[in-house]
């Protein structure tokens, strides 16, 4: 079984410029999840879709950041403009239903440098 | 609000002797807590959780951890490191009102030849 898919796996990019992450989560997995994980510390939600529904966006700065999941299956983060403090690990992660005691399946992170 | 928190930033100790690295947790909730590891480089893998079964619970590669209620504790061991266990450790609760896990600072582990 294919595990998370994240691409790219490392971007550099200059602030102000817009940066894009994708993911592709394991099949039949319902449930989606956006980390941000600074350097040193443990990952934190920025996003969790139910299917195409995103349920809890509370920790997403609106401001510069979107993300979307178009048709319940892949999903694209993205950071317009980036700033220098967006260099971190990008995580994605799903599991079937969604539940708290399910486990999450984390892909490999997208590692983001900001010039 | 649940939260856990590990005791030690980095633990060191000798191949083929034992592994304890410690976790604290908080919640208000019978909590479910897990235990993932981080190599460089590459995702997160779960090494093991606990869902208000057995509080003994066992996981990959010889590691496994006791869940204490009086003590709000869920401490990772293993009986005997080898090299390959060398990585970055975190503890982590899930928040049971939005299903969200919280995860601690992690702990590095060092395995000296």
């Amino acid at each position: 079984e294919a595990g998370v898919v994240q691409s790219p796996r490392y971007k550099i990019i200059e602030k102000k410029q817009p940066v894009a992450f994708w993911c592709n989560p394991i099949s039949g997995h319902n449930t989606l999840y956006w980390y941000l994980q600074n350097l040193g510390q443990g990952p934190e939600l920025l996003i969790r879709y139910e299917n195409e529904e995103a349920v809890d966006d509370s920790q997403l700065p609106k401001d510069r950041f979107s993300a979307e999941r178009l048709k319940g299956v892949d999903s694209t983060l993205k950071i317009q403009p980036a700033e220098l403090g967006d260099s971190a690990v990008y995580l994605c992660a799903s599991s079937v239903t969604g539940t708290a005691e399910e486990t999450q399946y984390f892909g490999p992170g997208t590692r983001l440098l900001v010039l | 609000a649940q939260s856990v928190t590990q005791l030690d930033s980095h633990v060191s100790v000798s191949e083929g002797t034992p592994v304890l690295l410690r976790c604290n947790y908080s919640s208000s909730y019978s909590p479910s807590l897990f235990w993932y590891v981080q190599h460089p480089n590459k995702g997160l893998q779960l090494l093991l959780k606990y869902t208000s079964a057995a509080t003994l619970v066992k996981g990959i590669n010889g590691f496994e951890a006791e869940f204490k209620k009086s003590e709000t504790s869920f401490h990772l061991t293993k009986p005997s490191a080898h090299m390959s266990d060398a990585a970055e450790y975190f503890c982590v609760v899930s928040e049971w009102s939005s299903y969200k896990l919280i995860f601690g600072s992690g702990t590095r582990l060092l395995v000296r030849p």
